[in-house]
């Protein structure tokens, strides 16, 4: 089973400052078959990224990814109100297809 | 446009049983792959099961593997989940998922409400 680590647990941050998630892997992603999503409180999960870098259908450009292997990040150029929220990631190359354990993005 | 259902969820005691439905719409429901992920009230989410569209290869997370099964009917555009032996640890809500693609190997771009299972005596 392939682990994913997300760090930091939490990170406090200003609207219009950047924002750096990490996630890294136990063991290599193949293909680089890793997503990112959106949690808001209360909502299902929103698929943001995929095949690493990928923007899926309708994700504003500030959202990207990168990375590949065991290590892999997203990144938020300028925060907007709405962006606070869970963000996990989620490898499906290889079952278990397993999610990290998440990303708490608050308001400073 | 892509829609997702889930119904089912009940408080069921240790040992019981329930099948959880997903009735799909707004797409060709036999091409996509499916996965039920779930959510343990305050935490993060873990997938338990998916199945391919056509074939219908099926895949189980090692925590519900011999109690749950995934399972498909194309011709009523709905995924299911029966769900037996439960635990305590089964609480959850249980969301259904559209895949990006075919395969199991794709992310799930679509994404239900949820329904609510809770084990408890």
């Amino acid at each position: 089973e392939i682990v994913l680590t997300q760090s930091p647990g939490t990170l406090s941050l200003s609207p219009g400052e950047r924002a750096t998630l990490s996630c890294r892997a136990s063991h290599s992603v193949s293909s680089s078959h890793l997503a990112w999503y959106q949690q808001r409180p209360g909502q299902a999960p929103r698929l943001l990224i995929h095949h690493a870098s990928g923007r899926a259908t309708g994700v504003p450009d500030r959202f990207s990814g990168g990375g590949s292997g065991t290590d892999f990040t997203l990144t938020i150029s300028r925060l907007e109100p709405e962006d606070f929220a869970v963000y996990f990631c989620q490898q499906y190359g290889t079952s278990p297809y397993t999610f990290g354990q998440g990303t708490k993005l608050e308001i400073k | 446009e892509v829609q997702l259902l889930e119904s089912g969820g009940d408080l069921v005691q240790p040992e019981g049983s329930v099948r959880l439905s997903c009735a799909a719409s707004g797409f060709t429901f036999s091409i996509y792959a499916m996965s039920w992920v779930r959510q343990a009230p305050g935490k993060g989410l873990e997938w338990v099961s998916s199945i391919s569209g056509i074939g219908g290869n099926t895949y189980y997370a090692d925590s519900v593997k011999g109690r749950f099964t995934i399972s498909r009917d194309n011709s009523k555009n709905r995924l299911y989940l029966q769900m037996s032996s439960l635990r305590a640890e089964d609480t959850a809500v249980y969301y259904c998922a559209k895949h990006l693609v075919l395969v199991t190997a794709s992310p799930g771009d679509h994404w239900g409400q949820g329904t609510l299972v809770t084990v408890s005596s």
